[in-house]
């Protein structure tokens, strides 16, 4: 029983170089999510998709892409990596928000990003 | 404005205590509302979810939620040190699922 599954878990980036953060599900969930957490800090939204094919920004997108073309993967594309982007990433997915039914979230283990 | 907000602490009770954690959040349409702990290190992982006003338990973890107020709180009664963790409010208005910055509990032995 995999869930969210991401790769790789640790990488450090040369400034101006460009990686992909793989994730993927098997649970089948519809929704999709990237965040990233700063230490000491929350989780900010990056991107999210609600199925194959949609995608769209959350709280801090730029500097990223995403993409999803198929319901198992959605990754997270750093183009021309910065300092600031140094931080832990995490992928996540969900059924869908439907209130009553407490459709939470499930994490991935994270992605330790380090750009120098 | 931000969409969820929390006192990000650092909160410290002694062992057995109740400890008690607050969120408030912007959107007053959200209808469910989710507490996540956070060990260093880890990911977040789910405690408890509340949709409905008043309080919900499950075992040493209540719930309280009022939409009137737009706030959501956690009491954690008889906290042990292994509660000592980040704590994560959630609201997901529409198709977003948006945190608040953690509350850090620590419970002194």
């Amino acid at each position: 029983n995999a869930g969210v599954t991401q790769t790789p878990k640790f990488r450090i980036l040369k400034i101006g170089q460009s990686m992909t953060l793989q994730c993927t599900q098997d649970m089948n969930h519809n929704y999709m999510y990237w965040y990233r957490q700063d230490p000491g800090m929350g989780l900010k939204l990056i991107y999210y998709s609600v199925g194959a094919g949609i995608t769209d920004k959350g709280e801090v997108p730029n500097g990223y892409n995403v993409s999803r073309s198929t319901t198992e993967d959605f990754p997270l594309r750093l183009e021309l990596a910065a300092p600031s982007q140094t931080s832990v990433y995490f992928c996540a997915s969900s059924y869908s928000q439907g209130p009553e039914s407490g459709n939470t979230i499930y994490f991935g283990e994270g992605s330790w990003l380090t750009v120098v | 404005q931000k969409e969820v907000e929390q006192n990000s602490g650092p909160l410290s009770v002694p062992e057995g205590a109740i400890a008690s954690l607050n969120c408030t959040y912007s959107d007053r349409g959200s209808q469910s509302f989710f507490w996540y702990r956070q060990y260093s290190g880890k990911s977040p992982e789910l405690i408890m979810f509340i949709y409905s006003n008043g309080d919900k338990e499950d075992g040493r973890f209540t719930a309280q939620l009022n939409k009137a107020s737009q706030y959501v709180s956690l009491l954690i009664r008889d906290s042990q040190p292994s509660d000592s963790a980040t704590y994560l409010c959630a609201v997901p208005p529409g198709n977003q699922f948006y945190f608040g910055t953690g509350t850090s509990l620590t419970v002194i032995p």
